[in-house]
């Protein structure tokens, strides 16, 4: 069946560094794809989304990347910071479920 | 902005109670969802209305019905509450706009059921 999900469920990140999450599908048909960021006590929230027409997309220090041809995307935040600090989750425009996301601690 | 609120942030339930969980949002979206979400299992989602008064089945719908009588309230429906109901319910809303479907989400209600 279609799944869409992520390949570690946690990820440790020195403050400064940059982190990578990434996230898998099986619907090569997708057209449209979203990371979402879920900060303790609060429900998820839009970061970034990418269309199936391109393969990067940018904004304020993260980036989306897309690689159709092994159905793969990633998320890459530049200089995490502790308010990076969240569980993050990827979807699709075919899948309404979100996986058991990564959660990504920053040390100081 | 999108403002999504449920009705509670947190709820302490019987077992055998019936429990109504509400969820309203202030943009007119058409789509709205409920997810619960627990530790390890992520979010799931347990149904999704289209429209006023039509509803879809998730991937966990069993146990739970749901509401859409306006389109700004969609309620979900534990018809008689048990122990494995206890989880954290997230309702969510959107606006699908030429394929662009991003989800808003509440801030969510955790429930415990006793």
């Amino acid at each position: 069946g279609e799944s869409v999900g992520l390949h570690l469920p946690t990820l440790s990140v020195q403050e400064g560094d940059n982190s990578i999450i990434n996230c898998a599908y099986s619907n090569s048909a997708s057209d449209y794809f979203i990371w979402y960021k879920q900060e303790s006590g609060k429900g998820p929230q839009f970061i970034i989304d990418i269309r199936s027409n391109m393969d990067k997309r940018q904004g304020q220090r993260v980036t989306v990347l897309l690689n159709k041809t092994v159905k793969h995307l990633s998320l890459q935040i530049a200089a995490t910071q502790p308010g990076d600090s969240a569980v993050y989750f990827c979807s699709n425009d075919y899948k309404l479920s979100f996986g058991a996301g990564t959660t990504v601690t920053v040390r100081a | 902005d999108v403002k999504v609120t449920q009705s509670s942030r947190y709820l302490v339930k019987r077992t055998g109670e019936k429990v109504f969980l509400e969820c309203v949002q202030d943009m007119d979206h058409e789509n709205m969802f409920w997810y619960r979400q627990d530790p390890g299992l992520g979010l799931r989602l347990i149904y999704f209305s289209y429209d006023v008064k039509m509803k879809e089945k998730g991937d966990i719908p069993e146990g739970y019905s749901v509401s859409r009588e306006k389109k700004e309230r969609f309620s979900l429906i534990l018809e008689s509450a048990s122990t494995n109901q206890t989880s954290m319910y997230l309702c969510a809303s959107s606006l699908p706009l030429a394929g662009r479907d991003t989800q808003y989400f509440g801030p969510g209600t955790r429930l415990t059921v006793l």
